[in-house]
């Protein structure tokens, strides 16, 4: 499958635990976005990587969350002291990137997260 | 006021229907508009970019209002596949951009 992929596919944790998850992106595509999406809302972007340099934050991402992609290809996602508030699907998508903002994002399909 | 609005719906018709949904965005220079289609509990997949002139995919059109800050899909002779919700994506430039996502349309096509 050469499609995105997201790892786990579930996460179940206890209030105050740590938690990261991981996207491998489609090969090649320079571009990656991670979001957030709860039921009945759409994904809410969170951030994105242009390679390995990370050119947008939203300011939905507190503190406890940080994003890496160290070598331009896979990204890792970490939320620390988890809350409940922070139950929801993460969603990762990859394009191929360049400065156009029309390029189809592809996503993966999500890592639900569940704060306990 | 959300950047990207959208009526939740759902729209329930029946097969054979013509459905419209409208979506609104705030940011007068968003640069790229999309209609993006989620089946329940997947991951979203692009259905049509929306350009200035409207475009076409077989019973898909989509037509963006730039004056208005409007964008439109219409779905003609709907199936029972067309179930799902659509999503109204818009990317705003911020530097680089940000892509902001509706909350979406749900329909539900009926045989």
């Amino acid at each position: 499958d050469t499609g995105v992929s997201q790892n786990p596919r579930h996460k179940i944790t206890k209030r105050g635990q740590n938690v990261t998850f991981r996207c491998d992106p489609i090969s090649e595509h320079n571009r990656l976005y991670w979001y957030r999406q709860t039921l009945g809302q759409g994904p809410e972007f969170l951030t994105y990587f242009q390679n390995e340099a990370q050119l947008e934050k939203s300011r939905l991402l507190s503190d406890r969350f940080s994003a890496e992609r160290p070598k331009g290809s896979f990204s890792t996602l970490e939320i620390q002291r988890t809350e409940q508030g922070d139950s929801a699907m993460y969603l990762c998508a990859s394009t191929t990137g360049g400065s156009s903002s029309t390029d189809t994002q592809y996503f993966g399909p999500g890592t639900r997260l569940t704060v306990l | 006021r959300k950047e990207v609005e959208q009526d939740p719906g759902p729209f329930n018709v029946p097969e054979g229907a013509t459905v419209a949904f409208n979506c609104t965005y705030s940011n007068s220079a968003s640069q790229s508009f999309f209609w993006y289609r989620q089946d329940c509990r997947k991951e979203p997949k692009l259905l049509m970019s929306v350009y200035s002139s409207g475009n076409e995919d077989g019973r898909f059109t989509a037509q963006l209002n730039r004056a208005s800050q409007y964008i439109s899909l219409l779905i003609r002779d709907s199936k029972l596949s067309d179930s799902a919700t659509y999503l109204c994506v818009v990317n705003k430039p911020t530097g680089g951009f940000k892509t902001i996502f509706g909350a979406g349309t749900r329909l539900f096509v009926k045989a």
